[in-house]
C-alpha cells in the first residue's frame, strides 16, 4: 500500500523557515517524481512545486509565489522528501501535502501538515 | 485569482447528473491532454477522480466522466449519490509547472 506521511509542521513567525519532510513507503520512491500542493484555510489547492526522480535528472520546478524562497529535494536512501521554506510569508499558512506526479497528475497524496505563519 | 476558472457551487438531486466546468487558456487546458479531477471532503486529502482528461483510476465509479474541448474541460457526474458531495478541483499541466481551478461545491440536494 503507497504510503505518504508529513511531518514537520506548526507555528512559525513571518521572515522564519521551516523544514517539512514527507516519508514515502508501499513504491519505489527513487523512481517517483513527487510534488508538493498546499491549501490555505478554507481556500482552494495550489501548486508548490515538484522534483524529477534522480534518473531524470532530479531538478525541481516551482510555483511563482515560491520561487527563490522555498527548495524541494529528496534522499532516495532514507524514502523522504523534503520542503524547506525560508523568508515565510503570512500568506504561505497553508496544509501541505506530498503527493506522487506522473503525466500532470497526483494519484497518491498524504495527509497533509499544517503550517501556521503568525506573530 | 485561481488559474482555472470553476463555477463555486454546483447541485443536483440523487440520481440526476451533473457537469463542472473548468476554464483554462491556449497555454495550460487547451494545449495539453493533462487535465485531472480531484475530489475533496472536508478535512481529507484530495483524491484523484480523472486524468489526462478522461481516464478513471482504478476503483473510481464509472459514473465519473471527464472531457475536454478547446479550453475547457468538464466533469460529469452521473447518477449522483449522497456521498458525491463535495469540493472538486480540476488541473491541467501548464508547461512544467501545474494549475488548479478555484474549486467548485457539489451539494446533492
Amino acid at each position: 500500500e503507497v504510503q505518504l506521511v508529513e511531518s514537520g509542521g506548526g507555528l512559525v513567525k513571518p521572515g522564519g523557515s521551516l523544514r517539512l519532510s514527507c516519508a514515502a513507503s508501499g513504491f519505489t520512491f527513487s523512481n517517483a517524481w513527487v510534488t508538493w500542493v498546499r491549501q490555505a484555510p478554507g481556500k482552494g489547492l495550489e501548486w508548490v512545486g515538484r522534483i524529477r526522480s534522480n534518473s531524470n535528472g532530479g531538478t525541481p520546478d516551482y510555483a511563482a509565489p515560491v520561487e527563490g524562497r522555498f527548495t524541494i529535494s529528496r534522499d532516495d536512501s532514507r524514502n523522504t522528501l523534503y520542503l524547506q521554506m525560508n523568508s515565510l510569508k503570512t500568506e504561505d499558512t497553508a496544509v501541505y501535502y506530498c503527493a506522487t506526479y506522473s503525466s500532470g497528475y497526483s494519484d497518491n497524496w498524504g495527509q497533509g501538515t499544517l503550517v501556521t505563519v503568525s506573530s | 485569482q485561481s488559474a482555472l476558472t470553476q463555477p463555486p457551487s454546483a447541485s443536483g438531486s440523487p440520481g440526476q447528473s451533473v457537469t463542472i466546468s473548468c476554464t483554462g487558456t491556449s497555454s495550460d487546458v487547451g494545449a495539453y491532454n493533462y487535465v485531472s479531477w480531484y475530489q475533496q471532503h472536508p478535512g481529507k486529502a484530495p483524491k484523484l477522480m480523472i486524468y489526462e482528461v478522461s481516464k478513471r483510476p482504478s476503483g473510481v465509479p464509472d459514473r465519473f466522466s471527464g472531457s475536454k474541448s478547446g479550453n475547457t474541460a468538464s466533469l460529469t457526474v452521473s447518477g449522483l449519490q449522497a456521498e458525491d458531495e463535495a469540493d472538486y478541483y480540476c488541473s491541467s499541466y501548464a508547461g512544467n509547472k501545474i494549475v488548479f481551478g478555484g474549486g467548485t461545491k457539489l451539494t446533492v440536494l
